[in-house]
């Protein structure tokens, strides 16, 4: 199976910043690689798929890149909305795989 | 508006059966592979199954592979997913989720679950 590793596992963060999120394939992936986020008590929502698509209706602050089996998930300007839990999750194989997560909380 | 609901979960004892319903409205059903992901409490998502549209091809993650078995019924627009020998660690969450496939300037699909149910609750417990 592809494991998925995310990174950090939680980052306290102020509206306004510039947030990263890692999240690192074990083998190559090409952009088969999809970002969610989920609310407390909500289900995920689609961010960004094929690594750098922004999803429609999500916000242009987001973005995702990819370089060889690392992907990142980029929020330009926090909004107090943001603040939840985020996860990649790869497509590249029909036995799909998430990262542990990513929780952004307000500091 | 499209929308997948699922329904079925409650409390079982281990070693019990359960099938979890998704229904889905508002878009062609039978056009889409569907899958099943599970949340534990507290806890990630995690994959559990997967099938194509036409229901020619499943696939399960490996712990509960030989438990659990999802279907579907393009007539009805429904997902199941079929649970039996449920252990404690099969408490979660389980949300069934439309996988929609993305295609690029190339032609090659990209899929993710651009649809997600509201998720129903297993709990496995004495």
């Amino acid at each position: 199976d592809i494991q998925m590793t995310q990174s950090p596992s939680s980052l306290s963060a102020s509206v306004g910043d510039r947030v990263t999120i890692t999240c690192r394939a074990s083998q190559s992936i090409d952009k088969y690689l999809n970002w969610y986020q989920q609310k407390p008590g909500k289900a995920p929502k689609l961010l960004i798929y094929a690594a750098s698509s922004l999803q429609s209706g999500v916000p242009s602050r987001f973005s995702g890149s990819a370089s060889g089996t690392d992907f990142t998930l980029t929020i330009s300007s926090l909004q107090p909305e943001d603040f939840a839990t985020y996860y990649c999750q790869q497509s590249y194989r029909s036995l799909y795989t998430f990262g542990q997560g990513t929780k952004l909380e307000i500091k | 508006e499209v929308q997948l609901l699922e329904s079925g979960g409650g409390l079982v004892q281990p070693g019990g059966s359960l099938r979890l319903s998704c229904a889905a409205s508002a878009f062609s059903f039978s056009s889409y592979a569907m899958s099943w992901v599970r949340q534990a409490p507290g806890k990630g998502l995690e994959w559990v199954s997967g099938i194509s549209g036409s229901a020619d091809r499943t696939y399960y993650t490996d712990s509960v592979k030989g438990r659990f078995t999802i279907s579907r019924d393009n007539s009805k627009n429904t997902l199941y997913l079929q649970m039996n020998s449920l252990r404690a660690e099969d408490t979660a969450v389980y949300y069934c989720a439309k996988d929609r496939s993305y295609y690029d300037y190339s032609g090659y699909p990209y899929d993710a679950f651009d649809i997600w149910g509201q998720g129903t609750m297993v709990t496995v417990s004495s």
